[in-house]
């Protein structure tokens, strides 16, 4: 069955501080790959996205994530994380086939230290 | 992008009972689906709403416990039949306008069952 792998279940930063949160997912085929962020008490908005094309993605908010289709991963990045970055991430994967159904990871906590 | 709007946002009902949760979209959309959250936890898809004919459930899920209609391209409903405190969970609804475009989603309707 189709997976998504998310390393890292909470991470705690400084502002300033780098962030990269890593996500992996099992399925072979061609591949649609999203992250999405849920602000405390919000619903869910899309960071960015990536369906072909260039492997590096910018995304609102001075995010950006890299395809890497040898390792089947899709890293999020973001240089200097700030206070208003707290909230949780998930990544998100979309197969060509199969009804197009969006499977989410478990989700990574983000809390940023002002 | 489309907007979505569910009812009810949020609800308490006694176990043993069933609700209701409406979601209408502001345009046409190809593809319809319903998610759950439980408390801290990620997105599991429960099913997909297909136009005019039975949803697709995911494993784990049934028919009999959730039962979804989708009437045309706009309107969807999900049911969670028989509750018990472990349907507790906020409900979403999803949608996408096509293959090449990202999943919108709801608000939710956050249910507490006692």
């Amino acid at each position: 069955a189709q997976s998504v792998s998310q390393h890292n279940h909470h991470v705690i930063l400084s502002e300033a501080a780098s962030l990269e949160l890593g996500c992996n997912y099992s399925y072979g085929g061609t591949v649609n790959l999203f992250w999405y962020v849920q602000y405390p008490g919000q619903h869910l908005q899309l960071l960015l996205k990536y369906f072909s094309g260039d492997p590096l993605v910018k995304g609102i908010k001075g995010f950006e994530a890299e395809f890497i289709k040898s390792k089947f991963s899709f890293n999020l990045r973001k240089p200097s994380v700030q206070w208003s970055d707290t909230a949780e991430y998930f990544c998100a994967v979309r197969r060509d086939t199969g009804g197009f159904k969006t499977i989410f990871g478990a989700g990574t906590r983000l809390f940023v230290k002002a | 992008s489309a907007v979505i709007s569910q009812k009810p946002s949020r609800d308490i009902c006694q176990r043993g009972t069933s609700l209701t949760i409406q979601c209408q979209v502001d345009s046409q959309v190809t593809m319809m689906f319903w998610y759950r959250q439980q408390p801290g936890q990620s997105l599991t898809l429960i099913a997909t709403a297909n136009q005019g004919s039975e949803a697709t459930y995911e494993s784990g899920f049934v028919i009999d416990k959730f039962p979804i209609s989708r009437p045309n391209l706009t309107f969807s409903t999900l049911t969670v039949s028989n509750m018990s405190p472990e349907d507790s969970s906020i409900y979403l609804c999803s949608v996408a306008q096509g293959a090449d475009t990202e999943a919108f989603f709801g608000q939710g309707t956050r249910l507490t069952v006692v």
